[in-house]
């Protein structure tokens, strides 16, 4: 009965290659987000979409695109990646200003 | 959002409570205080929130300064299990807003 799932846990790539994280969460929340959280340990939000829709979309570079297909799932597709792009990413839900529930998290490794 | 300050890191023995505080002395009348804390490679967990009042929970106490400009968590019986970093964030409670995360104060419990 996890409340937010990701999948893969672990994700290991070669440069300039395109990957997707998918993201579940089945606590009927209306809002879902992606954070990174880099190698220093900073978590810094990504994207948030509430009902499908894009609400927030931080200074992401644009090989970065959510696809929400419906409000239980939120997935991250990554196009051309980058070494910087190495990272841990958390997808998290909410309902609208309520506390927010993470996930496991998917560590990305860029070879 | 407002800022906060907390120490980098604190030591709290097995048993004792753990203080963990935070500044926030820019905080706005409409903002919560929240708590959050990162075991080591999991999500961040949703701990306890407050407005004015002093909140408790299953998990933790929350004390906020009359003035609000300042508030303590505490664990009333730290075990090992609670060593993690903890975050404390100021964000308005309405709205569909991420949450900001700084750089969290490191909890080690030692037996």
């Amino acid at each position: 009965d996890t409340a937010v799932s990701q999948t893969p846990k672990y994700l290991v790539t070669q440069m300039g290659n395109d990957k997707s994280i998918k993201c579940e969460q089945n606590l009927g929340h209306d809002t879902m987000y992606w954070y990174k959280q880099d190698s220093k340990k900073f978590l810094k939000i990504m994207f948030s979409y509430n009902n499908k829709e894009l609400i927030i979309n931080e200074t992401v570079p644009n090989r970065f695109s959510p696809k929400s297909p419906d409000k239980a799932h939120l997935n991250l597709h990554i196009n051309s990646l980058e070494l910087g792009d190495s990272a841990v990413y958390f997808c998290a839900s909410s309902q609208v200003g309520n506390e927010q529930f993470f996930g496991p998290g998917t560590r990305l490794t860029v070879l | 959002d407002a800022k906060t300050t907390q120490p980098t890191s604190m030591d709290c023995a097995e048993g004792r409570a753990a203080n963990l505080p935070c500044n926030h002395s820019t905080i706005s009348g409409n903002e919560y205080v929240y708590w959050y804390r990162q075991i080591h490679s999991q999500g961040p967990q949703y701990i306890i929130h407050g407005l004015k009042n002093n909140e408790t929970n299953e998990m933790a106490s929350l004390i906020i300064t009359e003035d609000r400009k300042s508030s303590t968590l505490i664990l009333p019986h730290a075990t090992l299990r609670d060593t993690a970093v903890y975050y404390c964030i100021v964000r308005p409670d309405t709205g569909r807003r991420a949450l900001t995360f700084g750089s969290g104060t490191r909890l080690q419990v030692q037996p």
